[in-house]
């Protein structure tokens, strides 16, 4: 069974430029999460979609956002890039009822 | 709002001895999970160990356990007969039934053959 495929592995940018990340989740996962991790503030939270719907929000500013697919990949925007907005992002699956969520391998973004 | 605390950024352990790693958390919560997850240099993050709150007895999976105090509220991870690939920054996570995944700042476990 496929992991949890996050593409592309690695990207640079430079400020105020937008990105667009992709994750395709475990087959049969309806539920996609993305965290940020940064060395300074760890990982953090950014949202969960459930079948199409945001199902919850971190802290992050509206430059930050997301959307899934009805094959429940979903991707993820940031626009107006920041240098603060370097750090490797991380997807997550799950089935929907609680209990772990399964990660890919992430998608280190630069920006310059 | 729930909070993770990992007090040990940093630990070593000789190849084939045993290394707790520790963790506590804040929670309101009765019904929820804590889960060890393991990132080693490649980035990917694995999970170690799951603990179901309602769950008396702790978990254990081959050479990891854990011990849950609920009513302290910590969730330390035992590493017993450590290996040379136990070598990675460990995680503690707290999830709700549902919802986001609230992560410790991370311990960097060095394992010294």
């Amino acid at each position: 069974k496929a992991g949890v495929t996050q593409t592309p592995r690695y990207l640079i940018k430079t400020r105020g430029q937008q990105v667009t990340l992709s994750c395709s989740p475990i087959s049969g996962h309806r539920s996609v999460s993305w965290y940020q991790q940064t060395p300074g503030q760890g990982l953090q939270f950014l949202f969960e979609y459930f079948s199409e719907t945001q199902r919850n929000k971190g802290n992050f500013p509206g430059r930050f956002s997301g959307r899934q697919f009805s094959n429940s990949r979903s991707e993820m925007n940031v626009s107006t890039l920041e240098l603060g907005d370097s750090a490797l992002y991380l997807c997550a699956s799950s089935f929907s009822g609680p209990g772990e969520l399964f990660f890919g391998e992430g998608s280190r973004l630069t920006v310059l | 709002a729930q909070t993770v605390t990992q007090s040990q950024p940093e630990m070593s352990v000789q190849e084939a001895e045993t290394v707790t790693l520790s963790c506590t958390y804040d929670t309101s919560e009765s019904d929820y999970y804590l889960f060890w997850y393991k990132q080693p240099p490649s980035r990917q993050m694995i999970l170690v160990i799951r603990q179901e709150a309602y769950k008396q007895q702790n978990a254990t999976e081959n050479r990891f356990s854990v011990n849950f105090q609920k009513a302290a509220k910590s969730f330390s991870l035992k590493i017993s007969d450590s290996q040379l690939g136990d070598a990675a920054m460990y995680f503690c996570a707290y999830r709700r039934s549902y919802g986001k995944l609230t992560f410790g700042q991370g311990t960097i476990l060095t394992v010294h053959p």
